[in-house]
């Protein structure tokens, strides 16, 4: 069983709606990331978070929006989204600052953009 | 604009035999190297990690690090059709910290 929790496991949406993907660790981690999927593609980098702070923002449109609640936390706001950007998105913990770069993976979010 | 390049395959092999995934990468300040498998529809779990030149092993699966070639592989030994997956080459980026950039993977088929 995976110890880094992603909510919903699937989500659909319109193009003019609001959601938000959820994911929650608690291995004490201080650095949590949005990888984004798309099928027979390799994770793509979207945002890094190193102790609750945004450290690395990989060039995303501003549709997405990340936030860090806490250490524990971690969501991805979804406005305004297209077709495109329908994928899995993984969400990932690492244990800084030890820096072994091992990622914890959760099962993913799969979104449907309609 | 840093890279992990690997073969995407597929790569068959019979059941019993040694499966070889190979990957090079660009940036030569990388320290961390990693093997990710992934099922069809799931989330990529560690196989392996090598820092070190040279060889690694840990059980059937054994990570090979050449920094000065910047080619790291992994050996599969004793191949069965449950390590049919997707092979996801990691590497951190030297200047982000502990930041992954993965490969676009292989796809290794073991029948039986």
């Amino acid at each position: 069983d995976t110890e880094v929790t992603q909510t919903p496991k699937h989500l659909v949406m319109g193009m003019t709606n609001k959601k938000s993907l959820k994911c929650e660790q608690h291995m004490g981690h201080r650095a949590m990331y949005w990888y984004k999927q798309k099928a027979k593609k390799p994770p793509e980098l979207m945002f890094v978070y190193s102790y609750e702070k945004l450290s690395i923002n990989e060039s995303v449109p501003s549709r997405f929006s990340p936030e860090c609640p806490n250490s524990s936390l971690l969501n991805l706001h979804l406005h305004a989204l297209q077709p495109e950007d329908s994928a899995l998105y993984l969400c990932a913990s690492s244990n800084e600052p030890r820096g072994d770069g091992e990622l914890f993976f959760g099962e993913g979010s799969r979104l449907t953009v309609l | 604009q840093k890279e992990v390049e690997q073969n995407s395959g597929p790569l068959s092999v019979p059941e019993g035999a040694i499966a070889s995934l190979n990957c090079t990468y660009s940036d030569r300040g990388s320290q961390s190297f990693f093997w990710y498998r992934q099922y069809s529809g799931k989330s990529p779990e560690l196989i392996m990690f090598i820092y070190s030149n040279g060889d690694k092993e840990d059980g059937r699966f054994t990570a090979q690090l050449n920094k000065a070639s910047q080619y790291v592989s992994l050996l599969i030994r004793d191949s069965q059709p449950s390590d049919s997956a997707t092979y996801l080459c990691a590497v951190m980026e030297s200047q982000a910290g502990t930041a992954l950039i993965f490969g676009k993977g292989t796809t290794l088929s073991v029948s039986s």
